[in-house]
């Protein structure tokens, strides 16, 4: 079993709102990602967490809050987005051993679509 | 820095027709894998296959393979018996064989295939 989940599918919000994204995956995987993916392009990874600890943050405006509350679950905090956020975004997990924990495949989830108005 | 490279944006190929999509790479490691990912219209990213900079034998999926040519840093997808479901974006992608921080999946701009029935 591959599967990855992530909740809302969709998802619209105002400026002031604010909101989270939910991602699960019951595979045993220690690594999780959360990307941003803008139409016809790749996905750009924002965060990366192994064994529930924050290991990369690309930098990402602190208004996106990432937060790993157990092994299986993956949230995206979301508070004054703005219209130029609006995108895919799209939760990934994979198998972590120790300092490669980055070496293997990732599962995607099936994303959420968000709309910032 | 590695950098993947996917020079055709679009491609169209006929129902049970075979296709091949190109991939480049640039990179100074030697360990290093490489995948093909497909993205249909549904939007999930899913994991077509992948390669083992190490294995010589080029990867086979079903009707999916790939042409790996290391010294080349070339790794194209062929796509054998084209069905309409095969109708999506297609991503190369790469990523050391070495742990740690600054360990990312680096994918290429995407080739989006159409399948005529």
């Amino acid at each position: 079993d591959t599967e990855v989940t992530q909740t809302p599918k969709h998802l619209v919000m105002g400026m002031t709102n604010k909101k989270s994204l939910k991602c699960e995956q019951h595979m045993g995987h220690r690594a999780m990602y959360w990307y941003k993916q803008k139409a016809k392009k790749p996905p750009e990874l924002m965060f990366v967490y192994s064994y529930e600890k924050l290991s990369i943050n690309e930098s990402v405006p602190s208004r996106f809050s990432p937060e790993c509350p157990n092994s299986s679950l993956l949230n995206l905090h979301l508070h004054a987005l703005q219209p130029e956020d609006s995108a895919l975004y799209l939760c990934a997990s994979s198998r972590a051993a120790g300092q490669h924990f980055l070496v293997d495949t990732q599962y995607f989830g099936p994303g959420t679509r968000l709309t910032v108005l | 820095a590695q950098t993947v490279t996917q020079s055709q944006p679009e491609m169209s190929v006929q129902e049970a027709e075979t296709v091949t999509l190109s991939c480049t790479y640039d990179t100074s490691e030697s360990d290093y894998y490489l995948f093909w990912y497909k993205q249909p219209p549904s939007r999930q990213m899913i994991l077509v296959i992948r390669q083992e900079a190490y294995k010589q034998q080029n990867a086979t999926e079903n009707r999916f393979s790939v042409n790996f040519q290391k010294a080349a840093k070339s790794f194209s997808l062929k796509i054998s018996d084209s069905q309409l479901g095969d109708a999506a974006m297609y991503f190369c992608a790469y990523r050391s064989a070495i742990g740690g921080a600054t360990n990312k999946l680096i994918f290429g701009t995407g080739t989006l295939l159409a399948v005529q029935p």
